[in-house]
């Protein structure tokens, strides 16, 4: 069975970086696009950036200039880092696995983590 | 970016009963629609994708139908279970895009 499991800071102060780290166990991680999905407080998801296993990525363009996302194949793990943060980053952060045919649609999230709350505050 | 509109916000329904939730693109998605559910406290689970493909595991009370702008989720006969947050997304295009989310509540 596939898990996925978020780690990193729950607190982080304004101005500094976010950095998270999800990894993947109970299946490879190759041939899978890997995403990063965030939801504030009671309120809905948002998107932020996926990484192909290759390397290749695409971010949100509401976060494209604070987001990198990476992807250590040999440790099975993928991360996030938001830079600049302020405290409408505040949000529970979720890896999920986003399957694909050698990297062709459909495209959707199947395997989640079970998410992690940052905290932007000083 | 495609914008995602479900309604309604909020459902109150009884078990037992048929409950239809909707979505609607901003323009046409073809059929990059999928639909999760969501409990508190929880991760979203899969639970349709590509518009009416029930993916494995998930309950066969479940069904979606719909393509270009117009999408359901219908779930044929409530369970106690399923009182959830039901979310749509789209993945036709990037920002892959999610709807506002579907309070189902017990009546």
């Amino acid at each position: 069975q596939v898990q996925l499991q978020e780690s990193g800071p729950g607190l982080v102060k304004p101005s500094e970086t976010l950095s998270l780290t999800c990894t993947v166990s109970g299946g490879s991680i190759s041939s899978y696009y890997w995403t990063w999905i965030r939801q504030p407080p009671g309120k809905g998801l948002e998107w932020i950036a996926y990484i192909y296993y290759s390397g290749s990525s695409n971010y949100n363009p509401s976060l494209k200039s604070r987001v990198s996302i990476s992807i250590d194949t040999s440790k099975t793990q993928f991360s996030l880092k938001l830079t600049s943060v302020t405290a409408a980053d505040t949000a529970v952060y979720y890896c999920a696995r986003v399957p694909s045919r050698d990297g062709y649609p459909p495209y959707y999230f199947d395997y989640w983590g079970q998410g992690t709350l940052v905290t932007v505050s000083s | 970016d495609i914008q995602m509109t479900q309604s309604p916000s909020s459902l109150s329904a009884f078990v037992g009963d048929r409950v239809t939730v909707t979505c609607r693109a901003s323009q046409s998605i073809s059929s990059s629609l999928n639909w999760y559910q969501q409990k508190p406290g929880k991760a979203p689970k899969l639970l349709i994708y590509a518009a009416s493909s029930l993916q494995s595991g998930a309950p066969s009370r479940f069904s979606g139908s719909g393509s270009g702008t117009d999408f359901t989720l219908t779930i044929s006969s409530l369970q106690a279970e399923d009182f959830a947050t039901y979310h749509c997304q789209q993945t036709y295009n990037t920002p892959w895009t999610f709807g506002q989310g579907t309070k189902l509540e017990i009546k």
